[in-house]
């Protein structure tokens, strides 16, 4: 089977730094992606990682532990306009979806 | 242009009806996927067509009939509408099943059961 498990919700503030955690356990693992979604839009893709360590890429970096079936989107430098869902998910021939951290940015 | 286009954005009907969304992508991609998106946002898979073939049928109900006349096109056919069918539909598209580089998600359209 397929779980996913990240906090539903979270709060931080303009300019700081979040770490939004993400425990998973799927059957087939072909890496972990990171997707953003803005309230009333699509999901767009933000980062992947199929191996072990930090892959960084402007104001986000994600980080993956296989072994531990964990993993993290680390945003800096919050923003307003950061303020969205965060969908953590992995799986083999499809993707499959928590329901997400929704993160509120505050000035 | 558009990467990923669904239609119509949104849809009102009523209890009964029968519905189509349609899907197209431009991307040249051989994947195409429908996720349903309810009210506590959780994203969960429908179908997944790789090459017009189905690969992928979730436990959704017989009401629900994808049909991908090519591999730029999945539609969604909807019998016999019911309220709990209310929800945000998702068409997306990649490369391959687990393509690396991640989906490309249509923007969605909200169904509205009355």
């Amino acid at each position: 089977g397929q779980n996913i498990d990240q906090p539903t919700e979270m709060t931080a503030t303009e300019g700081a730094i979040v770490q939004i955690n993400c425990t998973y356990q799927t059957s087939g693992f072909n890496g972990l992606f990171w997707y953003q979604q803005h309230a009333g839009e699509a999901p767009t893709f933000l980062s992947y990682n199929v191996l072990d360590g930090l892959e960084e890429k402007g104001r986000f970096s994600s980080f993956l532990s296989r072994s531990k079936g964990y993993s993290y989107l680390l945003l800096k430098e919050l923003q307003m306009k950061d303020s969205a869902s965060y969908l953590c998910t992995t799986g083999a021939n499809n993707l499959f979806f928590g329901t997400g951290t929704r993160l509120t940015v505050i000035p | 242009d558009t990467a990923v286009s669904q239609t119509p954005k949104y849809l009102v009907t009523q209890m009964g009806n029968d519905k189509s969304i349609k899907c197209e992508q431009n991307l040249g991609h051989d994947t195409m996927y429908w996720y349903k998106q309810d009210s506590k946002k959780f994203l969960k898979i429908m179908f997944s067509y790789n090459n017009k073939e189905l690969i992928i049928n979730e436990t959704v109900p017989n009401r629900f009939s994808p049909k991908s006349p090519d591999k730029a096109h999945l539609n969604l056919h909807i019998n016999s509408l019911e309220l709990g069918d209310s929800a945000v539909y998702f068409c997306a598209s990649s490369q391959a099943p687990g393509d690396p580089y991640g989906y490309t998600f249509g923007s969605g359209t909200r169904l509205t059961v009355v």
